[in-house]
């Protein structure tokens, strides 16, 4: 069966510092990946999907990136962070075609102080 | 365009009774919806989906949903309420857009369940 991991499962970090969050996926091979992040009392707001290794599209404007180095891991890293970058942050897969829904990971609390 | 709307921020019941979250959608095409749960500090659990198949779906947990076209709705419940069933739920339409299929999430509705 398939297993989503994130890592870490809280973080504290200052204004400013960088930020690297990891996901990987077991039990499936090339699965759609995804960021969302959620604020508090919102919402979710998807950050980033990709298709394939090295594929990455943006959804929204922002001080965050991602990268795809491995067919099931998924990094969501930022240079400096800002205080709006705290949130909930949830990684998620889906199979590459049908409808089936996404499937997420526990989440990253991350509270930038 | 496709969304969802949840028509209720916040459901109070007590336990053993039954739940009714609310949801009506609207989609250009035959939609795949979706409910999900996420308890506090908690990813998010796929409760049911339906993807045109039979209109009633039955999930986890004892809860279903059924779709209706007619009335562009897929309301979910649960004929019992457990304390355990207290927790945000999305309702969700899914959509084909740049090679995926994307995610609409609705704005959620907190369950309570009173003793």
């Amino acid at each position: 069966s398939q297993t989503i991991h994130q890592w870490p499962a809280t973080l504290v970090q200052p204004v400013g510092s960088p930020l690297s969050l990891e996901c990987t996926v077991e039990g499936t091979s090339n699965p759609n990946l995804y960021w969302y992040r959620q604020a508090a009392g919102r919402g979710l707001q998807l950050l980033f999907y990709s298709v394939g290794i090295g594929q990455i599209s943006s959804e929204v404007p922002q001080n965050l990136s991602a990268s795809r180095p491995q067919d099931r891991q998924f990094i969501l890293s930022s240079k400096k962070l800002l205080l709006s970058d705290s949130g909930f942050y949830l990684c998620a897969w889906s199979p590459t075609s049908g409808s089936v829904g996404q499937f997420f990971g526990p989440g990253t609390r991350l509270t930038v102080l | 365009a496709q969304s969802v709307t949840q028509l209720d921020s916040h459901v109070s019941v007590s336990e053993g009774t039954p739940v009714l979250l609310r949801c009506n959608y609207s989609s250009s095409y035959s939609p795949s919806l979706f409910w999900y749960v996420q308890h506090p500090n908690k990813g998010l659990q796929l409760l049911l989906k339906y993807t045109s198949a039979a209109t009633l779906v039955k999930g986890i947990n004892g809860f279903e949903a059924e779709f209706k076209k007619s009335e562009t709705s897929f309301h979910l419940t649960k004929p019992s309420a457990h304390m355990s069933d207290a927790a945000e739920y999305f309702c969700v339409v899914s959509v084909l857009s740049g090679g995926y299929n994307k995610l609409i999430f609705g704005a959620g509705t907190r369950l309570a369940v009173h003793p």
